[in-house]
């Protein structure tokens, strides 16, 4: 069966340091990978989506970015964290249909 | 841009209570997902509806999918305390890799 994981669940930050939050799927070859970002009362804004090794493409012009260098593989970074960058950040991958499976999510909280 | 409006935003009830949330568009899409969260965790997909006036059901959890594929709604009949959390609902295109959130509705069971 397939599984993600995304760490660290918990990440407390100064504004400016960089960041990388790393997420891994098994089970399945492929996949499309996502960076969904929650902030409270916003539902999922979609930051990053790749559907393959070096293909990026990026919803919101922001300081962070995604690399994929491996086919399971997918990390969000950022050079200098801003305040506004706090929130709850989740890895999923997907199905050709369209459906979508969540890692276990990132709290970022910038300070 | 294609939106999600998802109602109400927040509901309280007591545990044997029926309740419905809606989840509006004046967009068609050609599927409909829904996905329950709960504090600190990633959304875990409930099932999905492709077919307009579909009617899919899970338990006590039923869901259906407009005739004009524009809208969704769960039913969720005696609730319970752990059918508390977040509900949102996702809309999908033919040939795109992106999903719509809604923004959610936050449920909270009280025994």
């Amino acid at each position: 069966s397939q599984t993600i994981h995304q760490w660290p669940a918990t990440l407390v930050q100064p504004v400016g340091s960089p960041l990388s939050l790393e997420c891994t799927v098994e089970g399945t070859s492929n996949p499309n990978l996502y960076w969904y970002r929650q902030a409270a009362g916003r539902g999922l804004q979609l930051l990053f989506y790749s559907v393959g090794i070096g293909q990026i493409s990026s919803e919101v012009p922001q300081n962070l970015s995604a690399s994929r260098p491996q086919d399971r593989q997918f990390i969000l970074s950022s050079k200098k964290l801003l305040l506004s960058d706090s929130g709850f950040y989740l890895c999923a991958w997907g199905l050709y249909t369209g459906e979508l499976f969540f890692g276990e999510g990132s709290r970022l909280t910038v300070l | 841009t294609q939106l999600l409006e998802q109602s109400p935003q927040f509901l309280s009830i007591q545990e044997g209570e029926n309740l419905t949330v809606y989840c509006n568009s004046s967009s068609v899409f050609s599927s409909l997902q829904w996905y329950r969260q709960e504090p600190g965790e990633g959304p875990v997909l409930l099932v999905t509806v492709v077919t307009g006036g579909e009617v899919k059901k899970l338990k006590r959890l039923t869901f259906q999918f407009g005739d004009a594929r524009k809208d969704s709604s769960l039913h969720i009949t005696a609730a319970q305390p752990g059918d508390t959390g977040l509900y949102l609902c996702a809309g999908g295109r033919a040939g795109s890799y992106q999903l719509t959130f809604g923004k959610g509705t936050k449920l909270s069971v009280i025994p």
